[in-house]
């Protein structure tokens, strides 16, 4: 099956510094997603990103699809930016679960 | 927006009870998935739905079972359950063929098998 690495595994950030998260995949996929699990285990959907660039406010992501990568940007962080960052991809074809990266653990400091 | 519930957000269970969680959409997605979550191995596919009636195993199947009986609900059970069980479970639901949609969670279940 697909392989789905993140990195950096963990990050500590001071409150206002930027921070670029990224996803490799090893094969081709259909769907690309960013999720941010909060403290109380709460997946919320930051990008739906099979390709290109989407912003949302201070977060932007791009995948690069082509070269099996996606980017996770996150700018004047906040300390509610904390929590661990997950991507998940879906390869191409059929009924393909969905797989999910280990995750980045993400905590920003006051 | 769409909205995905769980019944449970905590739940405590004796070994061998039966166990029935609950998650239910309202959005009228065709997919359904159970995941469980646990430290140092993130998220595993348990069992996904695409449509009504119909199941097919993920990646850790084994030791439960699910059903669909309505487009809107889809169940997760533990036939006995096990210590080894005990996780926090998520359920998601998503439009178009299964895997290539946007996928939605719910709030999660946090479930102890003592």
């Amino acid at each position: 099956g697909i392989q789905v690495e993140q990195s950096p595994p963990d990050l500590i950030l001071q409150e206002g510094a930027n921070s670029t998260l990224r996803c490799n995949f090893s094969d081709s996929v259909n769907n690309l997603q960013w999720f941010h699990q909060n403290p109380w285990g709460q997946l919320i959907n930051l990008f739906y990103i099979p390709s290109g660039t989407k912003q949302n406010g201070r977060l932007s992501a791009t995948t690069v699809a082509t070269e099996r990568y996606s980017l996770l940007y996150i700018s004047s962080s906040q300390t509610t930016d904390s929590g661990v960052y997950f991507c998940a991809v879906a390869q191409r074809g059929g009924y393909q679960k969905v797989t999910f990266g280990t995750g980045t653990k993400l905590q920003v400091i006051p | 927006d769409v909205k995905v519930t769980q019944s449970s957000r905590y739940l405590v269970k004796r070994t061998g009870e039966k166990v029935f969680l609950e998650c239910v959409q309202d959005m009228d997605h065709e997919n359904m998935f159970w995941y469980r979550q646990d430290p140092g191995l993130g998220l595993r596919l348990i069992y996904f739905s695409y449509d009504v009636k119909m199941k097919e195993k993920g990646d850790i199947p084994e030791g439960y079972s699910v059903s669909r009986e309505k487009k809107e609900r889809f169940s997760l059970i533990l036939e006995s359950a096990s210590t080894n069980q005990t996780s926090m479970y998520l359920c998601a639901s998503s439009l178009g063929l299964a895997g290539q949609g946007e996928q939605f969670f719910g709030p999660g279940t946090r479930l102890t098998v003592l």
